[in-house]
């Protein structure tokens, strides 16, 4: 079976850093581009940053831009992002997602396979 | 590339036809997927490519396309259906999703 699971939510003070991870099983993580996508409670999807198969294509919605950090170690079949510099409007479920197809390049494309998410709320 | 979607919400009867559309600002070709998402619930892909049903999904979801308008249906709706469904585009980072219709049992 295909699964992501999301780790390491909690909460956190303004100005203050997470490490989310995802842990991969049931396909060959290394061939898949992957992706994290959040949602603020009551609102809608907020794609926030892509990495290819490889790690050789990065890319970061300008809100996170400077502030997090994807990485992907395809050895231990695991996505994680560095959070710093958290804001209150941070406050979010936060998902890994697969991108739909093996690609080895910069694939963009649906998201087929979803974690069940890990909430990061942001609060003095 | 903005993804205008509506309405943002619709109450409808079981059995009845459902439409949702998403704008693209610009041509993004048939670069649009449409979820699903259950409260409490991460996203489920129930079209790609604007057309594409994902495999295991009832034939009654279907995604269509004219120029830059996407139109998302379900023919007869069914009480699981019960959800708010968005749109995203992937023709160009950044990846963008719709504002979401809620669809409610009237």
């Amino acid at each position: 079976e295909v699964v992501l699971v999301e780790s390491g939510g909690g909460l956190v003070k303004p100005g203050g850093s997470l490490r989310l991870s995802c842990a991969a099983s049931g396909f060959s993580f290394s061939r898949y581009n992957m992706n994290w996508v959040r949602q603020a409670p009551g609102k809608g999807l907020e794609w926030v940053a892509s990495i290819s198969s490889r790690s050789d294509y990065i890319y970061y919605a300008d809100s996170v831009r400077g502030r997090f950090t994807i990485s992907r170690d395809n050895g231990d079949n695991s996505l994680s992002l560095q959070l710093n510099s958290l804001r209150v409007d941070d406050t979010s479920v936060f998902y890994c997602a697969r991108v739909r197809g093996e690609c080895t390049g910069d694939c963009l494309g649906a998201f087929d396979v979803w974690g069940q998410g890990t909430l990061v709320a942001v609060s003095s | 590339i903005q993804v205008a979607q509506s309405p943002s919400s619709l109450s409808a009867s079981v059995g009845d036809r459902v439409t949702i559309t998403c704008q693209a600002s610009q041509d993004i070709f048939n670069y649009l997927n449409w979820y699903q998402q259950k409260p409490g619930k991460a996203p489920k892909l129930l079209i790609y490519d604007a057309s594409k049903l994902e495999a295991g999904v009832p034939s009654r979801f279907t995604g269509s396309r004219r120029g830059t308008e996407f139109t998302f249906t379900i023919s007869s709706l069914e009480p699981e259906d019960v959800a708010t469904y968005f749109c995203q585009q992937y023709h160009q980072f950044p990846y963008t999703f719709g504002q979401g219709t809620k669809l409610e049992n009237k």
